[in-house]
Parts: structure tokens; sequence; C-alpha cells
């Protein structure tokens, strides 16, 4: 089957560094998006891996290990605002959108 | 640009009755697609639709689900009759093109609506 594993829930504070992890199993890949989602709003687009690797975009950045089945989301310098979901999803070999649960994410001051 | 807007944000309807979700893609997006998420668990995908054209609808649970997207625009989801586990918040997601390796462009690729919650009691 396919699955995605990801931590149910995290706590960071205001000013930190957090690395959301994320584990997959699904038949065939083709990249690896992650989304952010606040609380009754749509997903927002946060970054796409397909190659190994760190991607880096301003305070997010996302890094890719396709042999190990294997992505993380890096947050770094938080802030109240980015308390949110956060996503992962995997396009599998028919790129379809195969989701995590999402991690929640706790910003405290 | 407008965005992918779904109709309506919340609905709450009796175990038996009808409700109809209504999508919006962006215009001159071919691909929509319709997920769920279940409260607690995560997004599962329920069909794509190609312009007009069912795609691929291999994630509807069952017949009491029919979407429609007559003309290739918006697209309308019903599920009838509804039952307390069809519960959960409907998104809607729309692309221009359908993703191949070498034409992926993640910065325009899904965009997806705010959702319907959809409270069955």
């Amino acid at each position: 089957g396919q699955n995605i594993d990801q931590p149910t829930e995290m706590t960071a504070t205001e000013g930190a560094i957090v690395q959301i992890n994320c584990t997959y199993q699904t038949s065939g890949f083709n990249g690896l998006f992650w989304y952010q989602q606040h609380a009754g709003e749509a997903p927002t687009f946060l970054s796409y891996n397909v190659l190994d690797g760190l991607e880096e975009k301003g305070r997010f950045s996302s890094f890719l290990s396709r042999s190990k089945g294997y992505s993380y989301l890096l947050l770094k310098e938080l802030q109240m605002k980015d308390s949110a979901s956060y996503l992962c999803a995997v396009t599998d070999s028919n790129y379809q959108l195969i989701w995590g649960a999402g991690t929640k994410l706790i910003i405290k001051p | 640009e407008a965005g992918v807007t779904q109709f309506p944000s919340h609905s709450v309807i009796e175990k038996g009755q009808t409700v109809t979700l209504r999508c919006d893609p962006i215009s001159g997006h071919d691909n929509l697609y319709w997920y769920r998420r279940v409260m607690g668990k995560e997004i599962k995908f329920l069909l794509h639709f190609v312009k007009e054209s069912k795609q691929d609808e291999s994630g509807m649970p069952n017949n009491r689900f029919l979407a429609e997207r007559t003309g290739g625009t918006y697209s309308t989801l019903k599920v009838q009759p509804a039952e307390l586990e069809d519960s959960g918040v409907y998104f809607c997601a729309s692309s221009p093109y359908l993703y191949r390796r070498d034409r992926i462009n993640p910065n325009y690729g899904y965009t997806f609506g705010s959702g319907t919650r959809l409270t069955v009691v």
C-alpha cells in the first residue's frame, strides 16, 4: 500500500528552528510537495523536490532522499504566523497526490 | 487572477439528505481534482477531471457520490443520500496541465480552494 508518515504535532519557540520529517512508501515517485495549511484555509504551496538534496527558499528549506524515502521541511527564525499544519504529499507513478495526515506546528512565544 | 472557489464553505445536513458542492477552478485550468479530508486523517483523492472528462475516479468511495464537470468549467460533487461518515472537508484543486517530469512547474501547480466543511448529523 501507499503510505506517508509525518509527526502529528510539534511545538517550537518563536525565533527557533524546527525540522518536520516525512517518510513515504509509494508506488512510483514523481516528486514530493510540502504545503502549509492554516485552519479553515486552503493548503498553500511551500516547496517541491524531485531530485535528492536541499532546496532553500527564504526561511524554509526542504530536503529529499529518494533512496531513503525521506524528506524534511526546515523552518528557520520561526514566527507566530508559522503556526499551521504542514502537509507532505508525494506524486506517485500516476501523478496523483498521496497525502500525509499533516503535522500541526505550534509556535510558543 | 481569481483562485479556486468553492461553495458553500460550510454545510450541515441530516443523514439521508442530498448535498451538492461546487468548485470553480482557475480559468483555463483543464485539470480539476476533488479531495476529501476526514477529521484527523490524511487528505484522500476522490477524482480528477481533464476538461469535462473523468480522467480518474478511483478514489470515489461509492455510488452515492456523483461528480460532474459539464462544459469543462466548474464542477459539482453531489452526495445522495448523505451518511454520517461523509462528514469532512472537501477540497477542490485545479492545475493548468497534467504533470510530466519535464514539464513540472511547481510554482504554478495545484491550487487549492478553501474547502467545503460538510457535517452530516
